[in-house]
């Protein structure tokens, strides 16, 4: 079973406009860790940001944004006025401390910003 | 800042051939994972170590295998080649095995394609 859902596979949007990428995920731990990564076409893996079970105040970097809510399982990423720059495949990843700290990835969401 | 080097970047290889894909982690970094990245998917898990023994094993073929030498950097073996083994192969290091909540930092990858 997927313990990360990532059920946008495919976003596109105007640059400028602002994008919200969904991530609920699943666990029976009471400490895991969150993560969002970004792939560019060139395929390296950029961390972006890790949030741990216990701290659900949100996050904001710049035009990027994050909301944790444990209630709902989420950890949605939200771009501010998107750039083309943004353009790549998004992935959330959940770490579990009994899991010998493996990363749990989504499927990914391709953000596509048009110019 | 030293990152997470990988060699080669690039690698083609035929049917039933053998290759080695080498990681080396970010001085001081004790635990390496490798992950492996099919077209269009997301990485998966195969397998990790941590002070050079293995440490935790996902969905690795048994025609693969791996180690981590004295110096911590860790070569992934891979026996006869199939076509459907042409992914891009991740190898992140941590710090610190007994918490989740350090980051992994992943490596650029390496495109291996089977023909």
């Amino acid at each position: 079973a997927q313990k990360v859902t990532q059920a946008q596979t495919e976003i596109s949007v105007v640059e400028k406009e602002d994008v919200t990428l969904d991530c609920v995920y699943e666990t029976r731990d009471t400490t895991y860790y969150l993560f969002w990564y970004k792939q560019p076409p060139s395929g390296e893996l950029v961390f972006l940001i890790r949030r741990n079970s216990f701290d659900e105040q949100n996050e904001i970097s710049g035009r990027y944004s994050w909301n944790f809510q444990k209630s709902t399982s989420s950890f949605n990423f939200t771009i501010t006025a998107s750039q083309v720059v943004d353009s790549a495949v998004y992935f959330c990843a959940l770490s579990e401390v009994r899991s010998g700290n493996q990363f749990y990835f989504g499927t990914g969401t391709s953000l596509t910003v048009i110019p | 800042a030293a990152g997470v080097i990988q060699s080669p970047r690039h690698l083609i290889k035929e049917k039933r051939e053998t290759a080695t894909l080498k990681c080396y982690p970010i001085p001081r970094h004790d635990t390496v994972y490798w992950y492996q990245q099919g077209p269009g998917q997301d990485p998966q898990f195969l397998i990790s170590f941590y002070e050079k023994m293995q440490s935790d094993k996902g969905s690795i073929p048994d025609r693969f295998s791996a180690q981590q030498f004295s110096d911590y950097h860790s070569e992934l073996n891979m026996s006869s080649l199939e076509l459907g083994d042409s992914a891009l192969y991740f190898c992140a290091s941590s710090s610190d095995f007994s918490s989740s909540y350090n980051e992994q930092f992943f490596g650029p990858g390496t495109r291996l394609t089977v023909l």
